[in-house]
């Protein structure tokens, strides 16, 4: 089973440029979320989904886009990298009732 | 509303001693309540994880931790701590009609000294 899986695993952006994370769960999961995890501050809620067609944000959406076209997929964009961003993010899927969070290994992103 | 708070952002412990990390939660409806553990460089992986039911809860890797609602506590323990153990532990709170917004704690680092 691939589970959750992201790409790329590294990337270093210049400030003011744009990319997307990319996230794919082969497990038919209805849920699924983006993380940023910073040193001493845990991970950190971006956006999440509970469905095709249905997004939400966390606690800190600012300069991120999601969106969720089908089950399967859950991309992350930046739309003008700022040093701030520089982090390691995380994408999750959870199984139906939220008792469980899968989590993909994780995409390391540097802004300079 | 939720909230974790994980109490002690460092823990040394010698190899063979106790294990204890302390997690503190805040919910407004029955919580969801989870333990992971994280290696340098590596995602999280689940250690164990207290729904509904038994209140004490047993892990992988001989983790086990408590679910005290009049305390709003949710400690991991292990009896024998193991090199291997060295790691970052988070814990995190969720619940049946917040699913897709886990609150997750500033995590505790455990070092484990031969």
């Amino acid at each position: 089973n691939a589970g959750v899986t992201q790409t790329p695993k590294f990337q270093v952006l210049k400030t003011g440029q744009s990319m997307t994370l990319q996230c794919a769960q082969d497990m038919n999961h209805e849920y699924m979320s983006w993380y940023r995890q910073d040193p001493g501050m845990g991970l950190r809620l971006i956006h999440y989904s509970v469905g095709a067609g249905i997004t939400d944000q966390g606690e800190v959406p600012n300069g991120y886009n999601v969106s969720r076209s089908t089950t399967e997929d859950f991309p992350l964009r930046l739309l003008s990298a700022a040093p701030s961003q520089t982090s390691v993010y995380f994408c999750a899927s959870y199984e139906t009732g939220g008792n469980t969070i899968y989590f993909g290994e994780g995409s390391w992103l540097t802004v300079v | 509303a939720q909230s974790v708070t994980q109490l002690g952002s460092h823990v040394s412990v010698s190899e063979g001693a106790l294990v204890l990390l302390r997690c503190n939660y805040s919910s407004s409806v029955p919580p969801y309540l989870f333990w992971y553990v994280q290696y340098p460089n590596q995602g999280l992986q689940l250690l164990l994880k207290y729904t509904t039911g038994a209140t004490l809860v047993k892990g992988i890797n001989g983790f086990e931790a408590e679910f005290k609602k009049s305390e709003t506590s949710f400690h991991l323990t292990k009896p024998s701590a193991h090199m291997s153990d060295a790691a970052e532990y988070f814990c995190a709170v969720s619940s049946l009609t917040n699913a897709g917004k886990s609150t997750f704690g500033d995590g505790t680092t455990l070092t484990v000294k031969p």
